[in-house]
């Protein structure tokens, strides 16, 4: 059980279109989702945490415009990068905890995004 | 969130067992210590957690002082894909939401000779 999907794995845009990512919670109701970022060689960085059917807490420099996040189910969270650049190149890591699972957080797998 | 201190950096045999140590010296009561390991171009992925005594699972082994300021998760035998970066985190489970957000650290990085 608490198993967490991304889609996609692996996404190439180009510069200042955006782009969204799935994480899906598959055998539990997810009421808590986060968004992580990790650039290479580094470790974890929350980015912000969302409540299902409500807004998303951001992490202090994080720009809510930018990264837009919709928690409408509890089972899927999504992430978008609006108008992205190169900088925003990065590993997307998303959890999901709920109260099933005494609210530990399960990671889904990453998504790589490469903004040309 | 209370630090942790971890090394950089451990070695270990394949079927040896390893003890990567953690310190917490400023965990608070309602800390629970927590241990996620991320594999190379993965999510991290749950090892163990605990309070106060020590905890065993399919995984792992945790052990925890009796002052709480240091643990060791102890991997009995060590196989080639426990090669990863390990993270001992604290978290305050009281009240709800936000509270359990993680905070990661560097991690230890775990290299397992064949």
């Amino acid at each position: 059980g608490a198993v967490v999907s991304q889609h996609p794995s692996r996404v190439i845009c180009k510069s200042g279109t955006s782009v969204k990512i799935e994480c899906r919670s598959l055998d539990f109701q997810a009421t808590t989702m986060f968004w992580y970022r990790q650039f290479p060689k580094k470790s974890l960085m929350l980015m912000a945490t969302s409540n299902e059917g409500s807004k998303a807490t951001y992490e202090q420099g994080v720009e809510k415009d930018k990264f837009l996040i919709n928690h409408a189910s509890l089972t899927l969270s999504t992430l978008t990068v609006t108008s992205a650049h190169p900088e925003d190149s990065s590993f997307y890591i998303c959890s999901a905890s709920g109260l099933a699972l005494n609210y530990e957080q399960y990671f889904g797998p990453g998504t790589r995004l490469t903004v040309t | 969130d209370a630090k942790t201190t971890q090394p950089n950096s451990m070695e270990s045999n394949e079927e040896e067992p390893v003890h990567l140590p953690c310190n917490h010296s400023t965990i608070s009561g309602t800390d629970y210590i927590h241990w996620y390991r991320q594999l190379p171009s993965q999510g991290p992925e749950y090892v163990i957690h605990g309070l106060t005594s020590n905890v065993n699972n399919r995984m792992a082994s945790l052990a925890i002082a009796e002052d709480r300021k240091s643990s060791t998760l102890i991997l009995h035998r060590a196989t080639l894909r426990d090669a990863a970066v390990y993270y001992c985190i604290l978290r305050d489970v009281t009240g709800g939401g936000s509270n359990y957000k993680l905070t990661f650290g560097k991690g230890t990085l775990l290299t397992v000779n064949p």
